[in-house]
Protein backbone atom coordinates (compact mmCIF):
# COMPACT_ATOMS: atom_id res chain seq x y z
CA UNK A 1 0.00 0.00 0.00
CA UNK A 2 1.68 3.38 -1.31
CA UNK A 3 1.51 6.13 1.26
CA UNK A 4 -1.19 8.91 0.10
CA UNK A 5 0.44 12.34 -1.71
CA UNK A 6 0.65 15.46 -0.15
CA UNK A 7 2.73 18.64 -0.68
CA UNK A 8 5.89 18.31 1.23
CA UNK A 9 5.20 21.99 3.06
CA UNK A 10 2.79 25.04 2.73
CA UNK A 11 3.32 28.48 3.80
CA UNK A 12 0.97 31.71 4.13
CA UNK A 13 0.27 34.64 6.98
CA UNK A 14 -1.83 35.34 9.46
CA UNK A 15 -5.77 35.48 8.43
CA UNK A 16 -4.63 33.84 4.93
CA UNK A 17 -6.81 30.66 4.19
CA UNK A 18 -4.30 27.52 3.09
CA UNK A 19 -5.57 24.45 1.42
CA UNK A 20 -3.64 20.51 2.05
CA UNK A 21 -4.23 18.36 -0.68
CA UNK A 22 -3.79 14.49 -0.13
CA UNK A 23 -4.23 12.03 -3.24
CA UNK A 24 -4.79 8.65 -3.10
CA UNK A 25 -6.33 6.17 -6.01
CA UNK A 26 -9.24 4.38 -6.26
CA UNK A 27 -8.63 1.70 -4.11
CA UNK A 28 -8.31 4.17 -0.81
CA UNK A 29 -9.24 7.78 -0.85
CA UNK A 30 -11.55 7.21 -4.09
CA UNK A 31 -13.46 4.28 -2.57
CA UNK A 32 -14.65 5.25 1.18
CA UNK A 33 -15.33 8.52 2.53
CA UNK A 34 -13.16 7.72 5.29
CA UNK A 35 -10.16 10.30 5.24
CA UNK A 36 -9.49 11.87 8.17
CA UNK A 37 -6.97 14.80 9.05
CA UNK A 38 -4.49 15.06 11.75
CA UNK A 39 -2.14 18.09 13.05
CA UNK A 40 1.06 17.12 15.19
CA UNK A 41 3.67 19.71 16.88
CA UNK A 42 6.93 19.34 17.14
CA UNK A 43 7.58 16.37 20.10
CA UNK A 44 3.31 15.85 20.33
CA UNK A 45 1.22 13.35 19.39
CA UNK A 46 -0.84 13.26 16.60
CA UNK A 47 -4.68 15.22 16.97
CA UNK A 48 -7.79 14.09 14.83
CA UNK A 49 -8.95 17.63 13.42
CA UNK A 50 -11.10 15.96 10.47
CA UNK A 51 -12.93 12.90 10.15
CA UNK A 52 -15.44 10.93 7.32
CA UNK A 53 -13.88 13.49 5.09
CA UNK A 54 -15.36 16.63 6.94
CA UNK A 55 -17.30 16.26 10.22
CA UNK A 56 -14.97 18.16 12.90
CA UNK A 57 -14.69 16.38 16.61
CA UNK A 58 -15.86 18.55 18.90
CA UNK A 59 -13.31 21.38 20.56
CA UNK A 60 -11.86 21.52 17.00
CA UNK A 61 -11.87 25.53 15.62
CA UNK A 62 -14.57 26.10 12.62
CA UNK A 63 -11.39 27.22 11.11
CA UNK A 64 -10.64 23.98 9.82
CA UNK A 65 -12.92 21.91 7.17
CA UNK A 66 -12.30 19.15 4.98
CA UNK A 67 -13.72 17.63 1.52
CA UNK A 68 -12.82 15.34 -1.59
CA UNK A 69 -13.59 15.10 -5.27
CA UNK A 70 -12.70 11.56 -6.55
CA UNK A 71 -9.42 10.32 -5.38
CA UNK A 72 -8.36 13.47 -3.96
CA UNK A 73 -9.26 14.84 -0.40
CA UNK A 74 -7.98 18.84 0.92
CA UNK A 75 -7.91 19.96 4.09
CA UNK A 76 -8.47 24.05 4.33
CA UNK A 77 -7.81 25.87 7.47
CA UNK A 78 -8.77 29.70 7.19
CA UNK A 79 -8.39 33.00 9.43
CA UNK A 80 -4.41 31.28 9.53
CA UNK A 81 -3.41 31.42 13.15
CA UNK A 82 0.39 30.93 14.73
CA UNK A 83 -0.56 28.39 17.15
CA UNK A 84 -1.94 26.40 13.76
CA UNK A 85 1.87 26.33 12.57
CA UNK A 86 2.18 22.30 12.40
CA UNK A 87 2.67 19.13 10.49
CA UNK A 88 -0.37 17.77 9.08
CA UNK A 89 -1.32 14.30 7.97
CA UNK A 90 -4.00 12.57 6.21
CA UNK A 91 -5.24 8.80 6.09
CA UNK A 92 -7.80 6.83 4.32
CA UNK A 93 -9.35 3.69 5.03
CA UNK A 94 -8.02 0.98 2.56
CA UNK A 95 -9.69 -2.35 2.80
CA UNK A 96 -9.58 -2.88 6.46
CA UNK A 97 -5.80 -0.76 6.57
CA UNK A 98 -4.74 2.32 6.92
CA UNK A 99 -2.91 4.60 4.65
CA UNK A 100 -1.24 8.16 6.06
CA UNK A 101 0.04 10.75 3.50
CA UNK A 102 3.31 11.73 3.78
CA UNK A 103 3.08 14.87 6.21
CA UNK A 104 2.49 18.40 4.85
CA UNK A 105 4.53 21.06 7.25
CA UNK A 106 2.17 24.13 7.13
CA UNK A 107 4.25 27.38 8.35
CA UNK A 108 2.35 30.58 8.90
CA UNK A 109 5.08 33.61 8.13
CA UNK B 1 -10.16 11.12 30.80
CA UNK B 2 -9.35 8.80 28.27
CA UNK B 3 -5.89 7.84 28.92
CA UNK B 4 -3.10 5.67 26.83
CA UNK B 5 0.26 5.32 28.21
CA UNK B 6 2.89 3.16 26.33
CA UNK B 7 5.32 1.60 27.92
CA UNK B 8 8.66 -0.83 26.92
CA UNK B 9 10.20 0.82 24.62
CA UNK B 10 14.03 0.62 24.56
CA UNK B 11 17.71 0.29 22.56
CA UNK B 12 17.72 -3.19 21.08
CA UNK B 13 19.92 -4.53 18.47
CA UNK B 14 18.70 -6.42 15.10
CA UNK B 15 17.18 -9.43 15.13
CA UNK B 16 16.21 -9.04 18.60
CA UNK B 17 12.35 -9.27 20.10
CA UNK B 18 10.65 -6.28 22.54
CA UNK B 19 6.89 -6.02 23.46
CA UNK B 20 5.37 -2.99 24.03
CA UNK B 21 2.42 -2.11 26.30
CA UNK B 22 -0.28 0.23 26.25
CA UNK B 23 -2.28 0.95 29.37
CA UNK B 24 -5.70 2.29 28.65
CA UNK B 25 -7.88 3.77 31.02
CA UNK B 26 -11.31 6.05 30.76
CA UNK B 27 -13.04 4.72 28.71
CA UNK B 28 -14.27 0.93 28.01
CA UNK B 29 -11.53 -0.33 26.88
CA UNK B 30 -13.47 -3.60 25.51
CA UNK B 31 -15.76 -1.84 23.32
CA UNK B 32 -12.82 -0.42 20.93
CA UNK B 33 -11.12 -1.27 18.17
CA UNK B 34 -7.08 -0.27 18.43
CA UNK B 35 -3.91 0.11 16.67
CA UNK B 36 -0.58 1.22 16.56
CA UNK B 37 0.82 3.56 14.31
CA UNK B 38 4.89 4.33 13.99
CA UNK B 39 6.98 7.33 13.28
CA UNK B 40 10.51 7.20 12.39
CA UNK B 41 12.87 9.87 13.45
CA UNK B 42 12.25 13.20 11.61
CA UNK B 43 9.70 10.94 9.21
CA UNK B 44 5.91 10.67 8.67
CA UNK B 45 3.20 8.37 10.16
CA UNK B 46 2.94 4.75 9.25
CA UNK B 47 0.11 2.84 10.44
CA UNK B 48 1.72 -0.66 11.49
CA UNK B 49 -1.84 -3.10 12.94
CA UNK B 50 -5.09 -3.32 14.28
CA UNK B 51 -6.97 -5.41 16.34
CA UNK B 52 -10.74 -6.06 17.40
CA UNK B 53 -12.47 -5.16 20.49
CA UNK B 54 -12.28 -8.66 21.10
CA UNK B 55 -9.10 -9.29 20.01
CA UNK B 56 -10.68 -12.17 17.11
CA UNK B 57 -9.58 -9.74 14.03
CA UNK B 58 -6.12 -8.58 13.62
CA UNK B 59 -4.50 -6.85 10.31
CA UNK B 60 -0.84 -5.75 9.77
CA UNK B 61 1.01 -3.75 7.76
CA UNK B 62 2.92 -5.58 4.83
CA UNK B 63 6.10 -4.44 6.19
CA UNK B 64 5.96 -5.93 9.79
CA UNK B 65 3.88 -9.42 8.74
CA UNK B 66 5.01 -12.28 10.78
CA UNK B 67 7.38 -10.51 12.66
CA UNK B 68 4.66 -8.18 14.63
CA UNK B 69 1.79 -9.53 16.66
CA UNK B 70 -0.98 -7.35 18.33
CA UNK B 71 -2.65 -9.06 21.21
CA UNK B 72 -4.31 -7.51 24.14
CA UNK B 73 -5.91 -8.05 27.45
CA UNK B 74 -9.62 -6.80 28.05
CA UNK B 75 -9.24 -7.83 31.50
CA UNK B 76 -6.30 -5.48 32.10
CA UNK B 77 -7.15 -2.60 30.02
CA UNK B 78 -3.86 -3.21 28.21
CA UNK B 79 -3.00 -3.38 24.34
CA UNK B 80 0.30 -5.26 23.39
CA UNK B 81 2.57 -5.46 20.45
CA UNK B 82 4.92 -7.90 20.19
CA UNK B 83 8.00 -6.98 18.06
CA UNK B 84 10.23 -10.30 16.62
CA UNK B 85 13.28 -9.99 13.77
CA UNK B 86 13.45 -6.45 14.70
CA UNK B 87 15.37 -4.45 12.09
CA UNK B 88 16.97 -0.63 12.01
CA UNK B 89 13.88 0.23 9.62
CA UNK B 90 11.58 -0.60 12.62
CA UNK B 91 13.12 2.32 14.56
CA UNK B 92 10.09 4.51 15.50
CA UNK B 93 8.03 5.93 17.63
CA UNK B 94 5.47 3.84 18.49
CA UNK B 95 2.14 5.26 19.27
CA UNK B 96 -1.01 3.40 20.57
CA UNK B 97 -4.08 4.49 19.45
CA UNK B 98 -8.11 4.53 20.08
CA UNK B 99 -10.69 4.07 17.13
CA UNK B 100 -13.41 6.59 17.46
CA UNK B 101 -16.58 4.75 18.37
CA UNK B 102 -18.91 3.66 15.15
CA UNK B 103 -16.24 4.89 12.87
CA UNK B 104 -12.75 4.77 11.63
CA UNK B 105 -10.83 7.93 12.57
CA UNK B 106 -7.97 7.56 15.65
CA UNK B 107 -9.85 9.78 18.27
CA UNK B 108 -7.03 9.49 20.30
CA UNK B 109 -3.33 8.64 21.03
CA UNK B 110 -0.56 7.51 23.55
CA UNK B 111 2.41 9.47 23.82
CA UNK B 112 4.58 7.33 21.86
CA UNK B 113 7.48 4.79 22.91
CA UNK B 114 10.63 5.12 20.70
CA UNK B 115 11.89 1.98 19.92
CA UNK B 116 15.47 1.82 18.92
CA UNK B 117 17.12 -0.51 16.88
CA UNK B 118 20.76 -0.78 16.16
CA UNK B 119 24.31 -2.14 16.71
Amino acid sequence: QSALTQPASVSASPGQSITISCTGTSSDVGSYDLVSWYQQHPGKAPKLMIYEVSKRPSGVSNRFSGSKSGNTASLTISGLQAEDEADYYCCSYADSRRVFGGGTKLTVL
Amino acid sequence: EVQLVESGGGLVQPGWSLRLSCAASGFTFSSYWMHWVRQAPGKGLVWVSRISSDGSTTTYADSVKGRFTVSRDNAKNTLFLQMNSLRAEDTAVYYCVRVKESGYAFDYWGQGALVTVSS
